[in-house]
């Protein structure tokens, strides 16, 4: 089975310092790996995924994240925080191919602050 | 762009009475998925529907159906609110066997 672990969940930050949200994942197959921002009162929005191939997926608004397999994490940075970064944000796995769902993390709360 | 659309924003309803909310999206997707989303628990996949009139439980499919008649529109069916039903909604889309999921804004439901 399938599951993802997001370490802490608020994550407060100043301006301009290095956003990390750590996200652990399990699969026994090789993964799809998703983040998700969620802005209040909105539904989920895609901010990069990793399929195959390179390892650093860049995103949108500056984020990334890299896929270690060895270590089974796809945390996501970005190296200077806006405050417009303030939001939900939702690590997720799926299977690759077949009616593969998606499964998500409980969530990281990023509040940035001035 | 992809759009999914979930018509109902905000719905307050009490309890035992019958629920429907409903989601359209214009992409021609074949999946439809219904997740709900509470503080702490993430999102929790209720029911998916990878074609017309065909449907699968999710992880949490206790209290609702959904019917899924033509490709567009995917709808959740509470067929007895209760009030441990009050929850934010997803409805979410996503080409048949595609690897990326497009979501609605989400449908917040209160059960009094």
């Amino acid at each position: 089975a399938q599951s993802v672990t997001q370490l802490g969940s608020h994550v407060s930050v100043s301006e301009g310092a290095l956003v990390l949200l750590r996200c652990n994942y399990s699969s026994s197959v090789p993964p799809y790996l998703f983040w998700y921002v969620q802005y209040p009162n909105q539904g989920l929005q895609l901010l990069l995924k990793y399929t195959t191939g390179a390892t650093l997926v860049k995103g949108i608004n500056g984020f990334e994240a890299e896929f270690k397999k060895s270590e089974t994490s796809f945390h996501l940075t970005k190296p200077s925080a806006h405050m417009s970064d303030a939001a939900e944000y939702f690590c997720a796995v799926s299977r690759s191919g077949g009616y593969n769902k998606l499964i998500f993390g409980a969530g990281t709360r990023l509040a940035v602050h001035p | 762009d992809v759009k999914v659309t979930q018509s109902s924003r905000y719905l307050v309803k009490r309890t035992g009475e019958k629920v429907f909310l409903e989601c359209v999206q214009d992409m021609d997707h074949e999946n439809m998925f219904w997740y709900r989303q509470d503080p702490g628990l993430g999102l929790r996949l209720i029911y998916f529907s990878y074609d017309v009139k065909m449907k699968e439980k999710g992880d949490i499919p206790e209290g609702y159906s959904v019917s899924r008649e033509k490709k567009e529109r995917f709808s959740l069916i509470l067929e007895s609110a209760s009030t441990n039903q009050t929850s934010m909604y997803l409805c979410a889309s996503r080409v048949r066997q595609g690897n990326t999921i497009y979501f609605g804004e989400g449908s917040w439901l209160t059960v009094v």
